[in-house]
């Protein structure tokens, strides 16, 4: 079964780029037909999509954050990537990787980063 | 961007009886391509969010069969037809027709 995780610092300081990598494991990142995507969910909040990757590396942000978003692919590490610049509070949450293709059909387990000075 | 708009946002529901969440989407989530990118999403508590259906009516792998989806267009219902301790949790609806990628409030499953 595809597995996704999430890895990376837990705590970021206001103004500072938050970066996450997803490893994806028992399958392959370069399956054509999917996206893989980020989403977060700040805490007792509700789900945001912020953006998207294929395996080729085309892109799709959520507007409402994409002049701070970067979502990246390697996928001779099978992993991809999410770069969020000028953090604030605002972007504390549990942010997870998923793959979509139809549905968000698998999902890391989240990993928590705190925006605090 | 496509507002989805869950009802109700609470649920408390007796062991064995069915449950009933609606989703409406502010536009028709039929895709140019034929189909209709409507998903349901369950959140155990402490837990990531789990696939129950895509496509309106899709039950995913290893998905109960108490679970079902309906709906066409801008209206859609999922339906537990007799609600187990487990199913407790958040529920969500999702579109993926259009971007951004958009997810109602969810609703809260609570057994009574």
């Amino acid at each position: 079964q595809l597995q996704l995780q999430e890895s990376g610092p837990g705590l970021v300081k206001p103004s500072e780029t938050l970066s996450l990598t997803c490893t994806v494991s028992s399958g392959s990142i370069s399956s054509s037909g999917y996206y893989w995507g980020w989403i977060r969910q700040p805490p007792g909040k509700g789900l945001e999509w912020i953006g998207s990757v294929s395996y080729s590396g085309t892109t799709f942000y959520n507007p409402s954050l994409k002049s701070r978003v970067t979502i990246s692919v390697d996928a001779s590490k099978n992993q991809f990537s999410l770069k969020l610049s000028s953090v604030t509070a605002a972007d504390t949450a549990v942010y997870y990787c998923a793959r979509h293709g139809g549905g968000w059909a698998y999902w890391g387990q989240g990993t928590l980063v705190t925006v605090s000075s | 961007d496509i507002v989805m708009t869950q009802t109700p946002l609470s649920s408390p529901v007796t062991l064995g009886q069915p449950a009933s969440i609606s989703c409406r989407s502010s536009q028709s989530l039929v895709h140019s391509d034929g189909n209709t990118y409507l998903s349901w999403l369950q959140q155990r508590p402490g837990q990531p969010p789990r696939l129950l259906i895509y496509k309106i009516s899709n039950r995913f792998s290893g998905v109960p069969d108490r679970f079902s989806g309906s709906g066409a267009g801008t209206d859609f219902t999922l339906k537990i037809s007799r609600v187990e301790a487990e199913d407790v949790g958040v529920y969500y609806c999702t579109q993926a027709t259009q971007f951004p990628y958009t997810f109602g409030q969810g609703t809260k499953l609570e057994i009574k």
